[in-house]
């Protein structure tokens, strides 16, 4: 099988604009899970989608959302992009019978 | 705030040393997952331990789980270049909304040829 697959690899974005990345998971997985990795906080959970739905948020402002399609894809919006936005941003799937989680390369944001 | 804090933050050895690196967390858990991230990519899975579990191998990897303490330990033996990385330890707790797995700041090791 494929594995999970994220675009853009990599985005230059300024202040004030806004930015999607787009993640599909392995063929079969229900479950996508973003999350936001930088040096200073390290791995931080964003959000979880399952068939649709969210199911899990973590602590980010509202400028942070995403959302879930029928056939699994997933993208993650941010608006109003800051300076502390810069970070790489990892997508990952599950498939239901486990928690294993599978991660894509990840999006690497820099906010000018 | 991140659920396991991983010690220590960075290893420094020789190819064919063990390397060992804990996790430390602060709430129950249904499991423990270690994972590998080479420098600035995604994270690969290595292995999953269960709370009612205490050791579990997979090749050259040993994890221990101690819930009592709420610590576990990942072992790396016979260490070779190739497993120069960093290595995050992940909480999974089930919620009613769903599982929430929370990964610790890593311990990045270095493996001198």
């Amino acid at each position: 099988k494929a594995g999970v697959t994220q675009t853009p690899r990599y985005l230059i974005k300024t202040r004030g604009q806004q930015v999607t990345l787009s993640c599909s998971p392995i063929s079969g997985h229900r479950s996508v899970s973003w999350y936001q990795q930088t040096p200073g906080q390290g791995l931080q959970f964003l959000f979880e989608y399952f068939s649709e739905t969210q199911r899990n948020k973590g602590n980010f402002p509202g400028r942070f959302s995403g959302r879930q399609f029928s056939n699994s894809r997933s993208e993650m919006n941010v608006s109003t992009l800051e300076l502390g936005d810069s970070a790489l941003y990892l997508c990952a799937s599950r498939p239901v019978s486990t928690d294993t989680q599978y991660f894509g390369p990840g999006t690497r944001l820099t906010v000018l | 705030s991140q659920q396991g804090e991983e010690d220590p933050q960075a290893l420094s050895i020789q190819e064919g040393e063990n390397a060992t690196m804990n996790c430390s967390y602060k709430t129950s858990i249904n499991n423990l997952q270690w994972y590998r991230q080479n420098s600035g990519r995604g994270l690969v899975h290595l292995i999953l331990i269960r709370s009612n579990e205490r050791e579990k191998h997979s090749g050259r990897l040993r994890v221990t789980l101690d819930t009592s303490k709420k610590s576990s330990s990942l072992l790396i033996t016979a260490s070779r270049a190739a497993d120069t990385a960093s290595y995050f330890c992940a909480t999974a707790v089930f919620l009613a909304a769903g599982n929430k797995l929370t990964f610790g700041g890593g311990t990045r090791v270095l493996v001198k040829p």
